[in-house]
């Protein structure tokens, strides 16, 4: 299967931790990235790999994955973490094509 | 630091050919990445259209995939995407990227690190 499925809404209150989650049959095989995107700007990648965040992403960002399920984690949400997230893999099935989730909405209360 | 930067016509009429293209700049686009593209309608979430390799080796988002045509400029450091036949659902911001792929133990990775601002288009009459 190509999907990747994420809830469409999370909200955390200032300075604690939220999980976002994804899930799909292609991230038994392949590891999940993670976008940030916020409001008329590019997505901005914050995790890639098993738990890689480039240059300049704040290390309260974090990334696991189980089964079929990969998870992004912010330790701590800042008032600037509000923003849409993705989710995205290639498909396992050979294809080689690409798919995102559908986004989950962040909001810092 | 590699940078990319979408260019193309902001209005394209129903039934016409969408044309873009990516130039690459801080870089070699035969370098071992793919070359993307990801679109996002007004509103909506992000949707990948397709992605070369330098080699010319393609892939394409099967929804798409009849319309849609992606080729490299060596020569120029650039890559370009074609979507035929268009509707208002075509209708997004279509943002180029850079995309990496590769193994480790059993797992894959697939990840797009550099990323274009983003171009408008609009179909329209």
């Amino acid at each position: 299967s190509s999907e990747l499925t994420q809830d469409p809404a999370v909200s955390v209150a200032l300075g604690q931790t939220v999980r976002i989650t994804c899930q799909g049959d292609s991230l038994r095989s392949y590891y999940a990235s993670w976008y940030q995107q916020k409001p008329g700007q590019a997505p901005v990648l914050v995790i890639y790999g098993k738990n890689n965040r480039p240059s300049g992403i704040p290390d309260r960002f974090s990334g696991s994955s189980s089964g079929n399920t990969a998870s992004l984690t912010i330790t701590g949400a800042q008032a600037e973490d509000e923003a849409d997230y993705y989710c995205n893999s290639r498909d396992s099935s050979g294809n080689h094509q690409a798919v995102f989730g559908g986004g989950t909405k962040l909001t810092v209360l | 630091q590699v940078q990319l930067q979408e260019s193309g016509p902001g209005l394209v009429k129903p039934s016409g050919t969408l044309s873009l293209t990516c130039a690459v700049s801080g870089g070699s686009i035969s370098s071992s990445n793919w070359w993307s593209w990801v679109r996002q309608p007004p509103g909506k979430g992000l949707e990948w259209i397709g992605e070369i390799y330098h080699s010319g080796s393609t892939n394409y988002n099967p929804s798409l995939k009849s319309r849609v045509t992606i080729s490299v400029d060596k020569s120029k450091n650039q890559f370009s995407l074609k979507l035929s036949s268009v509707t208002a659902a075509d209708t997004a911001v279509y943002y180029c990227a850079r995309a990496a792929a590769t193994s480790l133990g059993y797992y894959y990775y697939y990840y797009m690190d550099v990323w274009g601002k983003g171009t408008t288009v609009t179909v329209s009459s």
